[in-house]
């Protein structure tokens, strides 16, 4: 099947400062990827998908000027945290679906801890 | 908007034991509905997927079931082996995937 791929895979950073988080479709295009985010022993929760070459569109709680989002091309999606908070600590997976389109594809994730 | 819950969220059982796990959704307009496993800090591993126009799917000891028009789907693991131990996911899809809580299974050796 196809491959998801997210760097890092964790990452550690001080509070205040700002975070990027790849999500790559190794050997497919993904004109649309989205974001989730799982808090501890709670369920993956939809932030935002991203289109290629337009606006992401957020769900609602979900600050954009928080959480940048920019599909720059057919297989890369990049979320950066800005001025990260410790309550952004959290498990962030992005998901592309496939050439077949009942297929998603989800990448291993990213665990992101602000101190 | 669709809400997606998933009963129990905790379940143990002795090795061996058939199990049944629920999953309900309130919106019946579906494209498909997936069950995933997640392991503890890991990502998402996709067992079954359930298209809207089919009523089950199967996959080893695994038997995923589905009633679009009653919106509600159950995962069967049949001979619960200590392997099986992780948090079951299910999700359903239109436009994007929207996911249950999860149930989380220990299964006792």
């Amino acid at each position: 099947g196809a491959v998801v791929s997210q760097h890092p895979s964790w990452v550690i950073c001080k509070s205040g400062t700002s975070v990027k988080i790849e999500c790559r479709s190794l050997d497919f295009q993904a004109t649309t990827m989205f974001w989730y985010r799982q808090f501890p022993k709670q369920s993956l929760m939809l932030m935002a998908t991203s289109n290629e070459g337009s606006k992401a569109t957020y769900e609602q709680g979900v600050e954009k000027d928080k959480f940048l989002i920019n599909h720059a091309s057919l297989t890369l999606s990049t979320l950066t945290v800005t001025s990260a908070h410790p309550e952004d600590s959290s498990f962030y997976i992005c998901s592309a679906p496939g050439t077949a389109d009942y297929e998603q594809y989800f990448g291993p994730g990213t665990r992101l801890t602000v101190t | 908007k669709q809400e997606v819950t998933q009963i129990p969220a905790a379940l143990s059982v002795p090795e061996g034991e058939n199990l049944v796990l629920n999953c309900s959704f309130t919106d019946s307009a579906i494209y498909n509905l997936q069950w995933f496993r997640q392991d503890p800090g890991k990502g998402l591993t996709s067992l079954l997927l359930i298209q809207s126009s089919q009523r089950e799917q199967t996959s080893g000891r695994l038997n995923a079931s589905l009633d679009k028009s009653s919106g509600r789907s159950t995962l069967y693991i049949a001979a619960s082996q200590p392997g099986d131990s992780a948090t079951y996911l299910c999700a359903v899809r239109l436009t994007d995937m929207r996911f249950g809580a999860g149930t989380r299974l220990t299964v006792k050796p």
